[in-house]
């Protein structure tokens, strides 16, 4: 079974702090995302990554960067968070790569409930 | 920008009908479709793909492709409360391996007994 797993379930973070939301997966994909989604608003495209060191922005980059060292991390960072960065944040992987087809399977992660205060 | 539209409902049906979730797409291009379904408080799973024109049946679960009019839709057979939750729509172009998948909004789905 793939497995899609993040640091944490629930963080309660502080306006100005730097968070480091954290994504492991263990199926050796290439492909690797950040959303956030918010009620109304759906899911959102952060940013994503389809090899190691390698990151692509997606729809709303603003005030995060990521990091993907190894191929089976993949980190989301608030610079300085601030409370509009409340939000429900979903990591995902896929196969991709040379290896892989459009038809490949998505698969996400249980979610990282954020609150800033 | 590729746009993937659903009505966001919320769809309510009641318990044994058939419900019916749908989905639009703005690129000629998209040429592979999921659909995921969302319990509250839960991440997205895949229940369904497709990629060729007409139907798909799995169990409960046909989903209906149809690139001339770029709709892909989802027929719940039978409907369970259980099937109560969010459906996302998402696409992607085919031969696309390093690109990201485009979801619609959702569409939230109530199963009344």
């Amino acid at each position: 079974d793939v497995k899609v797993t993040q640091s944490s379930r629930y963080l309660v973070k502080r306006t100005g702090e730097k968070v480091f939301l954290e994504c492991v997966q263990d199926m050796d994909h290439e492909n690797m995302f950040w959303y956030r989604q918010d009620p109304g608003l759906g899911l959102r495209l952060i940013y994503f990554s389809y090899d190691v060191k390698m990151k692509e922005k997606g729809d709303i980059p603003e005030g995060y960067s990521v990091s993907r060292e190894k191929k089976e991390r993949f980190s989301l960072i608030l610079e300085s968070a601030s409370t509009n960065q409340t939000s429900m944040y979903l990591c995902a992987s896929r196969l991709g790569g040379t290896s892989g087809y459009s038809t490949d399977t998505q698969y996400f992660g249980p979610g990282t409930r954020l609150t800033v205060l | 920008q590729k746009e993937v539209e659903q009505n966001s409902g919320p769809l309510s049906v009641p318990e044994g009908a058939i419900a019916s979730l749908n989905c639009t797409y703005s690129d000629r291009v998209s040429q592979s479709f999921f659909w995921y379904r969302q319990y509250s408080g839960k991440s997205p799973e895949l229940i369904m793909s497709i990629y060729s024109n007409g139907d798909k049946e799995d169990g409960r679960f046909t989903a209906q492709l149809n690139k001339a009019s770029q709709y892909v839709s989802l027929l719940i057979r039978d409907s369970q409360p259980s099937d109560s939750a969010t459906y996302l729509c998402a696409v992607i172009n085919r031969g696309s391996t390093l690109g990201r998948l485009y979801f619609g909004r959702g569409t939230q789905l109530t199963v009344w007994p």
